[in-house]
């Protein structure tokens, strides 16, 4: 089945050691978003690709960043986790068109210890 | 600013009862809405759409109402069930905001038996 995975599901980190999370999809859709949840808060987008054009949201810190080497792969890379950076970390595709649903991967738990 | 939020943060029905959730939004321009079902340690799963030139939209056991007059949108389920229990978030975008979603707060449904 078509479908947005992430791996890994669990990730513990140290205080400020850079931390890789990875997202890849089989539905060929233009777009890529990585999105950030904390515990009972709606999903917070960071950052989304349109094909290989990166758009980030004014509010996202300078410690987040990412990667789209190709279609089907997407990066999000703490370069200094923070205790505050302890989230679900969310990737979702769409096809890029106005009024389309994303559709979400089941997240990646990241901890800093 | 613009924002989509929901009334009420938490729902305790009984199985067997309809549930009804509600989120109010404020961008008058917003033509796409969207409800997503969150079981706890999983991403956010479709549920129902509705553009804003549909007022009902039925699916399976669902129904979401948009009420663009007052800027009110609703996810009705019909005969609750055990499984139904998650968070639910509704989300909106417009042309203006291209592919990106505004997410409202969630609410909790919880159904006991």
């Amino acid at each position: 089945d078509a479908m947005v995975i992430q791996n890994p599901r669990y990730q513990v980190t140290q205080f400020g050691k850079p931390v890789t999370l990875s997202c890849s999809q089989t539905l060929n859709h233009n777009v890529m978003y990585w999105y950030q949840q904390k515990s009972s808060q709606a999903p917070k987008l960071l950052f989304h690709y349109y094909d290989k054009d990166f758009n980030n949201e004014a509010d996202t810190p300078d410690n987040f960043q990412s990667r789209r080497p190709n279609t089907s792969f997407c990066f999000l890379d703490i370069r200094s986790p923070g205790l505050g950076d302890a989230a679900m970390y969310l990737c979702a595709t769409s096809t890029g068109q106005a009024g389309n649903e994303q559709f979400f991967g089941p997240g990646t738990r990241l901890t800093v210890l | 600013g613009e924002s989509v939020g929901l009334h009420l943060p938490t729902l305790s029905v009984q199985e067997g009862d309809n549930s009804i959730i509600n989120c109010a939004y404020s961008n008058s321009a917003s033509d796409y809405f969207i409800w997503y079902k969150q079981e706890s340690g999983k991403g956010p799963q479709f549920i129902i759409d509705i553009r804003s030139n549909m007022d009902k939209r039925q699916g399976q056991r669902v129904t979401v109402l948009l009420n663009k007059t007052v800027k009110h949108l609703s996810l009705q389920i019909a005969a609750t069930q055990p499984g139904d229990s998650a968070v639910y978030f509704c989300a909106e975008n417009s042309l203006s905001s291209g592919y990106a979603l505004n997410f409202g707060k969630g609410t909790s449904l919880l159904v006991t038996p």
